[in-house]
């Protein structure tokens, strides 16, 4: 069964702190790994899509890379207003993505 | 564009009770689905079409109908309310969800359903 596990659940940053965030993933024929940013009361927002190993994405603050069995988002000098969730997500067997559970991140002035 | 939108934002319902949750988008976009969000559960699947006339089923669907006679909207039904359909709903889509390499889903803002 195609899974999704997100870690840490929780993180608390100083701003400017520097920190990754992890998604490992288990999905036979992978065809793009999602990472998403959720605000409290909204809906997710589309971040990045990485398809193959060694590839890496930038907006920002935010850097996703991916591996065979997993990815990162690396958040370099963040400030307050990236506090957020952030859900990663696989397409599943058939036409939807399978969300992880998220990380909750908390950055302080 | 306005993007994917959601109608009612909030809605309190008595067990019971029927209603529609509204979804509709202007991208074109072919293929249109429905999460729900429970605190430590994640975001999951209840249906989706992959385009006018065509639906199934997804990861959690018993309680919930679907139709898709538009392009443009994917209303989401719940028959017979029950206290375990409180939730938050959020209705996505996105251009195909068939080319091999997926495209982004754009989410709604999202309904919050309170089941009484």
């Amino acid at each position: 069964e195609d899974q999704v596990t997100q870690s840490p659940e929780a993180l608390r940053l100083q701003e400017g702190e520097s920190s990754s965030l992890n998604c490992s993933y288990t999905v036979s024929g992978l065809r793009g790994l999602f990472w998403y940013r959720q605000d409290p009361g909204k809906g997710p927002e589309f971040l990045f899509t990485l398809y193959s190993a060694g590839e890496e994405k930038e907006k920002e603050r935010l850097k996703a890379t991916l591996t065979k069995k997993e990815s990162f988002l690396h958040i370099t000098a963040p400030k307050p207003e990236d506090s957020a969730t952030y859900l990663c997500a696989v397409p599943n067997s058939g036409y939807a993505l399978n969300f992880g559970k998220g990380t909750s991140l908390l950055v302080t002035p | 564009n306005a993007g994917v939108t959601q109608t009612p934002k909030f809605q309190v319902l008595k067990t019971g009770q029927s209603m529609t949750l509204q979804c509709a988008q202007d991208m074109n976009h072919e293929y249109m689905s429905w999460y729900r969000q429970d605190p430590g559960m994640g975001l999951r699947l209840i249906h989706y079409s992959v385009g006018a006339g065509i639906t199934d089923q997804g990861e959690v669907p018993n309680g919930y109908n679907v139709s898709r006679s538009t392009t443009e909207d994917f209303p989401l039904r719940l028959l017979s309310a029950a206290p375990s359909q409180t939730s938050v709903y959020f209705c996505a889509s996105s251009y195909s969800g068939l080319s091999g390499r997926e495209d982004e889903q754009f989410f709604g803002p999202g309904t919050r359903l309170t089941v009484l």
